[in-house]
């Protein structure tokens, strides 16, 4: 199936510094990604919508000055968290659409913020 | 607006069939998915279901939707220790909102030997 790859794994940055998550498409193009976040025994909450090209589409409540994305191309999406505190700490997952089966979403293995 | 709700826990004996429960409440549900996601890793899609279709089955999963009632389960045959995980129920709707998918709370499968 379609592999989607996130770096870093894991970040362990400190209070007030910004930390930036690729994810990448690796066999496919990905027209649309979403940004999710997990919290330990919970679902996952969809943060925002990116499209390749355009400005991302962030849920209610999320800070768009603060989770900065961006979707320069077909195969790579980046979340920025900027002036990161600890209550940021958290699994973020990417998913991606393939632009030729659009119901088929996959997600990449996630990233561990950790923010001291 | 969607709701998807999932049992949290379920506990089997190996060699037994597992059977997740879902339910969802758009009636406009194009897609409905199955997804596992086992300790400090992503999602790995498992299957999915268009809505027209009653059931699935690919090796040892087995999926039914009964579209009246708006429930879909997933069947697990022989379930392995390998099986123990996290499985997440997911819906969307072409219709109302796009390629969004909206998750249930995660059934937690607990496989003892």
């Amino acid at each position: 199936g379609a592999v989607v790859s996130q770096h870093p794994s894991r970040v362990i940055c400190k209070s007030g510094t910004s930390v930036k998550i690729e994810c990448r498409s690796l066999d496919f193009q990905a027209t649309t990604m979403f940004w999710y976040r997990q919290f330990p025994k919970q679902s996952l909450m969809l943060m925002a919508t990116s499209n390749e090209g355009s400005k991302a589409t962030y849920e209610q409540g999320v800070e768009k000055d603060k989770f900065l994305i961006n979707h320069a191309s077909l195969t790579l999406s980046t979340l920025t968290v900027t002036s990161a505190h600890p209550e940021d700490s958290s699994f973020y997952i990417c998913s991606a659409i393939d632009r030729t089966s659009s119901y088929e979403q996959y997600f990449g293995p996630g990233t561990r913020l950790t923010v001291t | 607006g969607e709701d998807v709700e999932q049992s949290l826990f379920l506990s089997v004996r190996e060699g037994d069939s597992s059977v997740i429960n879902c339910t969802y409440t758009d009636s406009s549900s194009t897609y409905l998915y199955w997804y596992k996601q086992e300790p400090g890793a992503g999602l790995q899609l498992l299957t999915y279901i268009f809505s027209n279709m009653d059931m699935k089955q690919d090796q040892r999963l087995t999926v039914l939707l009964n579209k009246k009632d708006k429930h879909l389960s997933l069947r697990i045959a022989d379930t392995q220790t390998g099986d123990s995980a996290i499985y997440f129920c997911a819906e969307s709707s072409l219709e109302t909102s796009g390629s969004r998918l909206t998750f249930g709370e995660g059934t937690q499968l607990t496989v003892n030997p």
